[in-house]
């Protein structure tokens, strides 16, 4: 899998957007961003992925760089229950089949 | 509806006990995975199978065991070999085809406590 890089924690007011970002300059053409977020104690929830373009979902946006080394998902009105842990994974469907993790983003929305 | 479904979603256990959790999905997905998440840390993965009756460790796979015998299901064992069992468990599922990039779902996690 294509290592990737988030802060540990950030803060964002609510009703303000949630700007998070993610390093993956490792990644290949090929391989997608997937954005996962993780309430406490419950599975991860999928938000959104993307390969090139910007994606845009009811839940929230992601940006992609043109060189593919970074992005950043968009949360455009953060509410109280965002508040959670956001991972951005770049898994390498290849015939290792691994799926790994990272530390994620905590996210606290404060009002 | 589909999904992936965990159980029990709390356990508790004495040491020393083997102990099995549950994992079945009916989303038609090739592979299965398991993780574990001690509090305040992120997921850690234990083994995975990409098709049946084949899985491979993962990073922390000592002290556990798994079966794949079915597509649908996917269960972990707790070995009394696992020094701190005690932790937050998931499992998730994904197709394997690599095509379009493919959303992986994960269960509700299952909560082991031993004692």
């Amino acid at each position: 899998d294509a290592k990737t890089t988030q802060p540990p924690s950030m803060d964002c007011a609510e009703g303000r957007a949630a700007n998070l970002p993610c390093n993956h300059s490792t990644i290949s053409g090929n391989e997608y961003v997937y954005w996962y977020r993780q309430i406490h104690s419950q599975g991860p929830q999928y938000i959104i992925h993307g390969l090139k373009n910007n994606e845009t979902n009811e839940m929230a946006s992601l940006i992609i760089t043109e060189d593919r080394k970074s992005s950043t998902l968009i949360l455009p009105h953060a509410t109280l229950r965002d508040t959670a842990v956001y991972y951005c994974i770049v898994p390498s469907w290849g015939n290792t089949g691994k799926l790994i993790f990272g530390q994620g983003t905590t996210l606290q929305v404060k009002p | 509806d589909g999904g992936i479904t965990q159980s029990p979603k709390y356990l508790f256990r004495k040491e020393g006990q083997n102990v099995t959790l549950s994992c079945e999905q009916n989303l038609n997905h090739d592979a299965m995975y398991w993780y574990r998440q001690d509090p305040g840390q992120g997921l850690r993965l234990i083994y995975y199978s990409q098709i049946v009756n084949d899985f491979q460790k993962g990073d922390i796979a000592e002290g556990y065991s798994v079966s794949r015998e079915k597509k649908e299901s996917f269960p972990l064992t707790v070995t009394s070999a696992q020094k701190n069992p005690t932790a937050f468990y998931l499992c998730a599922s994904r197709t394997r085809d690599r095509v379009g990039g493919n959303t992986i779902y994960f269960g509700e996690g299952s909560w082991l406590t031993v004692v």
